[in-house]
């Protein structure tokens, strides 16, 4: 597995308005996964994206993949105030015995009421 | 809700002491992972566990450090004689295959 890279590292918008974070990452995946982290709290995950997947929704969530940029977006529309969280990233390469993930800082996402 | 669960979810100890966490993965779930965040920070890796089987550590992992999954079940994270920079939150995921991992709450270590 490799090391996403989130960006921006903070966005604050109001409620109703739709946040975009993106993922930039290295070498080649075989899935993207994005997770969102409340303060204080454990990661929950939100949607696994797989390589020859170009768009995934659930929900307000769409993510996109273009694997020949090797970057990744997260939007979240009609944002909430509990959408409030850090939201990571994390490319993972089968191959290894572990497939851990390896997370960057993420970007910190503040909604506004 | 039968997801990932930490014991304790926090734990403030003196400088020297040893601290034990607990977890006790999604049931069905053969893999296994320890992650430690501090703030600011997204979690990094630690140590992997297929089944009983510890298959990787990461060299955060110093030799103060032990993990155990005894019958390939629940896993403990034993941390000996605590220094402040232990101070963090250790996170316990699980997962099934080479997919999306799920997360426990966390356990937060404070050492003073």
């Amino acid at each position: 597995s490799q090391q996403g890279e989130e960006d921006p590292q903070a966005l604050s918008i109001q409620e109703g308005e739709n946040a975009t974070m993106n993922c930039s990452y290295k070498t080649s995946i075989n899935n993207l996964q994005w997770y969102r982290q409340n303060s204080g709290r454990g990661l929950v995950h939100l949607i696994l994206i797989r390589s020859n997947e170009r768009e995934k929704h659930s929900g307000r969530l769409r993510v996109t993949l273009d694997t020949s940029k090797k970057s990744s977006s997260l939007l979240i529309t009609a944002s909430r105030a509990a959408d409030t969280a850090s939201y990571f990233c994390a490319p993972v390469q089968y191959g290894g015995a572990t497939n851990k993930l390896i997370f960057g800082t993420g970007t910190l996402l503040a909604v506004q009421p | 809700d039968t997801g990932v669960s930490q014991d304790p979810r926090h734990k403030i100890t003196k400088r020297g002491q040893n601290v034990t966490f607990r977890c006790d993965p999604i049931s069905e779930h053969n893999r296994l992972y320890w992650y430690r965040q501090t703030l600011g920070q997204g979690p990094e890796f630690l140590t992997y566990f297929q089944n009983e089987a510890q298959l990787e550590k990461s060299r955060l992992l110093s030799d103060r450090f032990s993990a155990e999954r005894p019958k390939g079940s629940f896993s403990t994270l034993e941390i000996q004689r605590t220094e402040q920079g232990d101070s963090a939150m250790y996170l316990c995921a699980s997962s099934l295959d080479p997919g999306e991992q799920y997360f426990g709450p966390g356990t937060r270590l404070t050492v003073t």
